[in-house]
């Protein structure tokens, strides 16, 4: 299978800390993108990383990408409650234009 | 900012009915998609559509499924006899290159 594969499955941390997810996958791509699903809800795109690139920054998100590990994680800083939701992230092979999802991240940040 | 926007956003029917899912993707963007997602798992690819044929689609996507784009601003997703496993949210996305793509909201399809 091609699919990204994240860990945790979940997550549960107090409001003001850090979440780490990580996401690993099988083959060479093309990039790498995270997505946050709010519980029955779409599926919102947060940030894209190439594969020629090492680490992005959004806001309170820090995505990096080591392609020799195949491996990618999603960092979030100083955790809100409206962080509270799945993430997933999703690979793109160089010979296709679709994206393979993983089975997500459930995030809870605590009051 | 432009969204996909997605219609209905729930559609309930019984099993061996037609339903087509519409989809409005962003008006500049070239390249189509259809994917799902069955309750508690996770998203699966059915269809990719470029230059107004399918481009790539997996095995979900067999003889029961279409799509089309009717227009210059439609896409739509058929489905001919629906099944109970067909019940899942069907997401649309859409791209102007092969980058990031937008998703819409979604459409929850109940199969009775």
């Amino acid at each position: 299978s091609q699919q990204g594969e994240e860990d945790p499955q979940a997550l549960s941390i107090q409001e003001g800390e850090n979440a780490t997810m990580n996401c690993s996958y099988k083959t060479s791509i093309n990039n790498l993108q995270w997505y946050r699903q709010n519980s029955g809800r779409g599926l919102v795109h947060l940030i894209l990383i190439r594969s020629n690139e090492r680490e992005k920054h959004s806001g309170r998100l820090r995505v990096t990408l080591d392609t020799s590990k195949k491996s990618s994680s999603l960092l979030i800083t100083a955790s809100r409650a409206a962080d509270t939701a799945s993430y997933f992230c999703a690979t793109r092979y160089s010979s296709a234009s679709k994206i393979i999802f993983g089975s997500g991240t459930r995030l809870s940040i605590r009051p | 900012e432009p969204e996909v926007t997605q219609t209905p956003s729930h559609q309930v029917t019984q099993m061996g009915q037609e339903v087509i899912l519409r989809c409005v993707p962003i008006s500049n963007h070239l390249y189509f998609y259809w994917y799902r997602q069955i309750l508690g798992q996770k998203v699966e690819f059915l269809v990719s559509f470029y230059n107004n044929e399918i481009s790539e689609k997996s095995e979900i996507f067999d003889d029961q499924f279409s799509v089309e784009r009717p227009d210059g601003s439609n896409f739509t997703l058929k489905i001919r006899s629906t099944k109970l496993e067909d019940s899942a949210m069907y997401f649309c996305a859409s791209t102007r290159t092969t980058d990031t793509q937008y998703f819409g909201p979604g459409t929850r399809l109940t199969v009775l």
